[in-house]
């Protein structure tokens, strides 16, 4: 079992709309969820973290975490064509906080 | 501030060659990672190095040598190239932190091996 499960998609939402991307984890102590965007061609980058239970917004994003069911999500509010990237999601292990564990990533695609 | 920085950028390679992929950031981070990206496997580890001298094994380390020659750098080297080996390499770094870590990359190795 992987450490990091996420669905490949494409995940397609018309411009304006709110797409909604999950992950689940295998690692019930794992304390450390992160998002990365990334564009085809260009490295991950960081969009936001989440350590605990609830709600986290920043802008147009929200990162939600269930702890009980390990998973985690991400919401992306107004959807902008510019938003059109893979999406990764990666967890910190529980007894080796050096260690990030990535899912494989989903295609989001904004329609205009 | 040029953060992570890898190089090269492209290198097509033949079986059975060698080659190093070189790392440098600028953070001052304690740890140091090298990742391959393949289509539909996301980003796999390869070895990390929590400090300066000491490193480990990730999930796909057969093949791949690493040596922390400071704390700024951290090389990957292929001893003899094998086509499996055709990917994407990043170089990250990261603070050695207990909670708020968070990992940055470099720009990424598109290397060939035919």
């Amino acid at each position: 079992q992987k450490e990091v499960e996420q669905n490949s998609g494409p995940l397609s939402v018309p411009e304006g709309a709110i797409a909604s991307l999950n992950c689940t984890y295998s690692d019930r102590g794992s304390q450390s969820f992160f998002w990365y965007r990334q564009y085809s061609g260009k490295s991950p980058e960081l969009i936001m973290f989440i350590y605990s239970n609830g709600d986290k917004e920043d802008g147009r994003f929200t990162a939600q975490l269930n702890k009980a069911s390990q998973y985690v999500s991400l919401l992306i509010r107004d959807s902008q064509p510019s938003d059109s990237a893979t999406y990764l999601c990666a967890v910190i292990g529980l007894y080796n906080f050096n260690k990030f564990y990535f899912g494989s990533g989903t295609k989001l695609n904004v329609k205009p | 501030n040029a953060g992570v920085t890898q190089t090269p950028k492209f290198q097509v390679l033949k079986t059975g060659q060698s080659m190093t992929l070189q790392c440098a950031q600028d953070m001052n981070h304690n740890s140091m990672y090298w990742y391959r990206q393949d289509p539909g496997m996301g980003l796999r580890l390869i070895y990390y190095s929590a400090s300066e001298g000491t490193t480990d094994k990730g999930e796909v380390p057969n093949g791949y040598n690493v040596s922390r020659l400071n704390k700024r750098e951290f090389s990957l080297r292929l001893e003899s190239a094998a086509p499996s080996q055709t990917s994407v390499y990043f170089c990250a770094s990261s603070p050695l932190r207990s909670s708020g870590n968070t990992i940055y990359f470099g720009e990424g190795s598109w290397l060939t091996v035919v």
